[in-house]
């Protein structure tokens, strides 16, 4: 059975602190990985990630694919209390989405 | 442009009766996703919609169930409504199957409420 399980379930750090979020699958058929920040109700896209070792960049956040390993990492510098919210990783099949049940990310002033 | 539209915003129903929720897709999007989040679970995957046809379906009962319209928009319907229906009911829509990689776009969704 596809199944996507993200780690830490939840964290918290103060402003200023980076934070490396994971991302593991194991689905057949993968065509994608995708991360999502949700803060109140809409997931937000992030990234999409569809080849090993290229990073992907927007601002202070980037991720990495490791296709050998199945995973996926998120890397949060300089975090912001703007940045607290629920990181979702979902991997994609096919235009089938599945989703991990996201890491709770908390930001302290 | 517009991004994805959900309505309503919220939804109170009680036990048995029938909830409607409808998505509007970004325009040039053929592909309507619905899942469901309850609280403290992650997104659960409901069904899919593509080109006015359900290509695929999650673990849910039949009495989750819903249709594509001509103009992409979609309506998901929960009938004979029971508590633990209670959720986030996010839409998102794609390119779908009529593009390359694809990249779904979520909705604020609609929060149901059964009492």
């Amino acid at each position: 059975e596809d199944k996507v399980v993200q780690s830490p379930l939840s964290l918290v750090v103060h402003e200023g602190d980076t934070v490396t979020l994971n991302c593991s699958y194991e689905v057949t058929n993968f065509r994608s990985l995708l991360w999502y920040k949700q803060e109140k109700k809409a997931p937000t896209f992030l990234f999409m990630l569809t080849s090993s070792g290229i990073e992907k960049k927007s601002g202070r956040l980037s991720s990495i694919l490791d296709k050998k390993e199945l995973s996926s990492i998120l890397n949060i510098t300089a975090t912001q209390t703007g940045d607290s919210a629920i990181y979702l990783c979902a991997v994609e099949k096919t235009y089938k989405y599945i989703f991990g049940t996201g890491t709770r990310l908390k930001v302290l002033a | 442009e517009a991004g994805v539209t959900q309505s309503p915003t919220h939804l109170i129903k009680t036990r048995g009766q029938q909830a409607t929720l409808r998505c509007s897709p970004i325009s040039g999007h053929t592909s309507v996703y619905w899942y469901q989040q309850a609280l403290g679970l992650g997104l659960q995957f409901l069904l899919w919609y593509d080109e006015g046809e359900e290509r695929n379906r999650g673990n849910f009962p039949p009495r989750f169930s819903g249709r594509q319209f001509p103009n992409y928009s979609s309506e998901l319907n929960v009938n004979a409504l029971e508590l633990e229906d209670s959720a986030l009911y996010l839409c998102a829509s794609s390119l779908g199957t009529s593009g390359g990689y694809d990249t779904q776009y979520f909705g604020p969704g609609t929060r149901l409420t059964v009492l």
